[in-house]
C-alpha cells in the first residue's frame, strides 16, 4: 500500500517556467489537498478537492491551478513560476467520511526552488 | 481573520511531561487536529477532537475546550524520538483546514 505518492521529490525552475507537481493516492480517498510550507511556518492550503470533478480554492491559490479528473490523481500546476513560490509542497488525502474522516495522510513532499 | 496560535518552541527532558497549547480564532469551527513533523519529513496525524474533553492515544493526549477556543497536546514519558514540530489544525467541516505555525519540541537527554 503506497499511500500518497508525490513526484518529483526535488525540482529547480527558472522564473517564468511552468510545471506540474504530481500527486497520486491508492486509498480511494475522496478528499485531496495541496499545501505549501515555508521555513519555520505551518502549512497553508492552496487548493483542495472533495471528489473527482470538484475543486475549490484554499488560503493561497494565486499562481496555481488544479484539476481532479480521477479519484486517484490531483496534480498541481504552476503557471509561471516566481521566486515567491520557492517552498516545500505537500499533497494530502483523507477518507472524507467515517471514523477516519478527519485524518489527513501526507505525501513525502516536493522541494521546489525557483531561481 | 482565522488564526491558530502556538508557542514557537518548547524544551523538556527525557521522561518528562510536556503540554503544547493552541488557541484558535476561526469561523465555523468544527474540530481540532494535531500533527507531528520531523525535520525533512511529512506531517503525520496524531489526534482529533470534535468534542470538549480529553482524548487519549497511548503516550499522547489531546484536549479541547470550545468555550475557551483552546486546545492542547500532552506528551507523556518523553523520548528523544519525540523531538519534532507539532502543529494544531482547525477545520470548519468543509475540509478547509487551517494550520498553526507549529511548536518545535526539543527533548534533552
Amino acid at each position: 500500500n503506497a499511500g500518497v505518492t508525490q513526484t518529483p521529490k526535488f525540482q529547480v525552475l527558472k522564473t517564468g517556467q511552468s510545471m506540474t507537481l504530481q500527486c497520486a493516492q491508492d486509498m480511494n480517498h475522496e478528499y485531496m489537498s495541496w499545501y505549501r510550507q515555508d521555513p519555520g511556518m505551518g502549512l497553508r492550503l492552496i487548493h483542495y478537492s472533495v471528489g473527482a470533478g470538484i475543486t475549490d480554492q484554499g488560503e493561497v491559490p494565486n499562481g496555481y491551478n488544479v484539476s481532479r479528473s480521477t479519484t486517484e490523481d490531483f496534480p498541481l500546476r504552476l503557471l509561471s513560476a516566481a521566486p515567491s513560490q520557492t517552498s516545500v509542497y505537500f499533497c494530502a488525502s483523507s477518507p472524507g467520511e467515517g471514523l477516519a474522516k478527519n485524518i489527513q495522510y501526507f505525501g513525502a513532499g516536493t522541494r521546489l526552488s525557483v531561481l | 481573520g482565522q488564526s491558530l496560535e502556538q508557542p514557537s518552541e518548547v524544551t523538556a527532558v527525557e521522561g518528562a511531561i510536556v503540554q503544547i497549547n493552541c488557541t484558535y480564532q476561526t469561523s465555523g469551527f468544527y474540530g481540532l487536529s494535531w500533527y507531528q513533523q520531523h525535520d525533512g519529513g511529512a506531517p503525520t496525524f496524531l489526534s482529533y477532537n470534535a468534542l470538549d474533553g480529553l482524548e487519549e492515544t497511548g503516550r499522547f493526549s489531546s484536549f479541547l475546550s470550545r468555550s475557551d477556543s483552546y486546545g492542547y497536546l500532552l506528551l507523556q514519558e518523553l523520548q528523544m524520538k519525540d523531538s519534532a514540530s507539532y502543529f494544531c489544525a482547525s477545520d470548519s467541516g468543509t475540509y478547509k483546514y487551517i494550520f498553526g505555525t507549529g511548536t518545535r519540541l526539543k527533548v534533552l537527554a
